[in-house]
């Protein structure tokens, strides 16, 4: 079956703008997550949403970033006047309730 | 707070060479363990994971990792490894009581020689 996807794969745009990253996770997986990963360094924790509501999100690192996952599957991530160190690959991950997380291919956002 | 600390960030070994990756974790409560390969140009994979009862457990493509709880160690095995296993290796803790966010090690990235 499909796997989680990411759209776009890559993102490039300048400092102050606002960008918009888009997750579909696997089909009936009740779980997605958000990570952010930087160059050197492993997966770092962003916000998870059981269903529709955000369970927990102590990762978001300030107002600036927001997620939503209106009717519990496709779910996008928000950032607002980005700045040059919001440049990351951001990943997205589903599960079934409290099992394994699969990956989607990430998009690369670039923050010039 | 929850870390996850892999203490070697290269390794480098030649084929048919056995590999042992480090990784210790801080929180003391009950917690999975999981370790995720990247290989070149693709996503993150689960190798293996362990939720409670054998602390060895077998993954995928001849890896294994033991959890040691009195360590807080759960460190990946594989007794002769490939070319096909040139990748980057990260380790990733879930405290239970929790919300089921994956803490990441900084990974171990692996080349292996012909």
């Amino acid at each position: 079956g499909a796997g989680v996807s990411q759209t776009p794969s890559n993102k490039v745009t300048e400092k102050g703008k606002y960008v918009e990253l888009r997750c579909d996770p696997i089909s009936g997986h009740t779980a997605l997550y958000w990570y952010r990963q930087s160059l050197g360094q492993g997966p770092e924790f962003l916000i998870y949403f059981q269903g529709t509501g955000a369970a927990d999100d102590s990762g978001l690192p300030n107002d600036r970033f927001f997620a939503v996952r209106p009717e519990g599957s496709v779910s996008t991530l928000k950032i607002q006047r980005t700045e040059r160190g919001d440049s990351a690959v951001y990943l997205c991950a589903s599960s079934a309730h409290g099992e394994e997380q699969f990956f989607g291919p990430g998009t690369r956002l670039t923050v010039l | 707070a929850q870390s996850v600390s892999q203490h070697n960030h290269h390794v480098i070994l030649s084929e048919a060479a056995s590999l042992e990756l480090g990784c210790n974790y801080s929180y003391g409560g009950t917690v999975n363990l999981f370790w995720y390969v990247q290989y070149p140009g693709q996503h993150l994979q689960l190798l293996l994971k362990y939720f409670s009862g054998d602390p060895l457990v077998k993954g995928i493509k001849g890896f294994e990792a033991e959890f040691i709880k009195s360590k807080f160690s759960f460190n990946l095995r594989k007794p002769s490894v490939q070319w096909s296993d040139t990748a980057e290796y990260f380790c990733a803790v879930n405290a239970q009581r929790s919300s089921y966010k994956l803490i990441f090690g900084s990974g171990t990235r692996l080349l292996v020689r012909p």
